[in-house]
C-alpha cells in the first residue's frame, strides 16, 4: 500500500512479556518517528530516525523501550517487561524529509493492552 | 516550557453548519509553527493545516481555516459546513521551543461529533 503500515494493529500481552510492534513506512521516506498515545490524551513523541540513525530517543519512557531501524527502512518498537502502564496506542510515521511535519503521514497505530 | 491547551473535551455541530474549536498555547521562541491533525475512528492522524507565526494571513486549507490571533497565543481551527465524516478527534500541536521540528507536542484533543 501506499500509505504508514503498522502491525499488529491490535495486541495483548501479559504483564511481563517482551512485545514488538512493526512499522513499514512510506517507500523512500527519511524519516521515521514514533508516538504514544494513552487513551483520552494527545500523542507523545518517543523517538525519532533519520534513516537508520536513531536521532533523539528522549521520549522513550524507560530503558524497557527500544527501538530500531537497520536499514533506514521497516522500524520496530520492542518493549521488554511490559507493564500495565504500556498499555496505550503507538503511533508510527514518516516522512520525506527531516523536517517539516506538514509532511509527516502517520499509520493507523498499534494498539497494546497489557493485562 | 512548551504547552499546548485544548479546553474542550468535546464539542456537538449541526451538519452544514460551522465549528470552531479552540487551541492556546505558550511558547517562548519567536518564530513557531502550529499544526492541527484530525485523528478518525480508524486512529491514523491526517494533516489538517498549518501556521506560521510570521504567516501574515490566517492559514485555509478547503473547509478549514485557522483563527490564528498571535497576541492572545491561540489558533483556533474552523471548520465550516460541517460534513458527518469530520465527526473525530481534533489536536492542535506544535514542535518544542528551540528545537528541530522534526517532533510535536500535541494538546489533549477535542472530540467533535456532527450531527445530521
Amino acid at each position: 500500500g501506499a500509505g504508514v503500515s503498522q502491525s499488529p494493529r491490535y495486541k495483548v500481552a501479559k504483564r511481563g512479556q517482551d512485545v514488538a510492534l512493526r512499522c513499514d513506512p512510506i517507500s523512500g521516506h527519511v524519516s521515521l518517528f514514533w508516538y504514544q498515545q494513552a487513551l483520552g490524551q494527545g500523542p507523545e513523541f518517543l523517538t525519532y530516525f533519520q534513516n537508520e540513525a536513531q536521532l533523539d530517543k528522549s521520549g522513550l519512557p524507560s530503558d524497557r523501550f527500544f527501538a530500531e531501524r537497520p536499514e533506514g527502512s521497516v522500524s520496530t518498537l520492542k518493549i521488554q517487561r511490559t507493564q500495565q502502564e504500556d498499555s496505550a496506542v503507538y503511533l508510527c510515521a514518516s516522512s520525506l524529509g527531516r523536517v517539516a511535519n506538514t509532511e509527516a503521514f502517520f499509520g493507523q497505530g498499534t494498539r497494546l493492552t497489557v493485562v | 516550557a512548551q504547552k499546548i491547551t485544548q479546553t474542550q473535551p468535546g464539542m456537538f455541530v449541526q451538519e452544514k453548519e460551522a465549528v470552531t474549536l479552540d487551541c492556546t498555547y505558550d511558547t517562548s521562541d519567536p518564530s513557531y509553527g502550529l499544526f492541527w491533525y484530525k485523528q478518525p475512528s480508524s486512529g491514523e492522524m491526517i494533516f489538517l493545516i498549518y501556521q506560521g507565526s510570521y504567516d501574515q494571513q490566517n492559514a485555509t486549507e478547503g473547509r478549514y481555516s485557522l483563527n490564528f490571533q498571535k497576541a492572545r497565543k491561540s489558533a483556533n481551527l474552523v471548520i465550516s459546513a460541517s460534513q458527518l465524516g469530520d465527526s473525530a478527534m481534533y489536536f492542535c500541536a506544535m514542535p518544542p521551543p528551540r528545537d528541530s521540528s522534526y517532533k510535536l507536542i500535541f494538546g489533549s484533543g477535542t472530540r467533535l461529533l456532527v450531527r445530521p
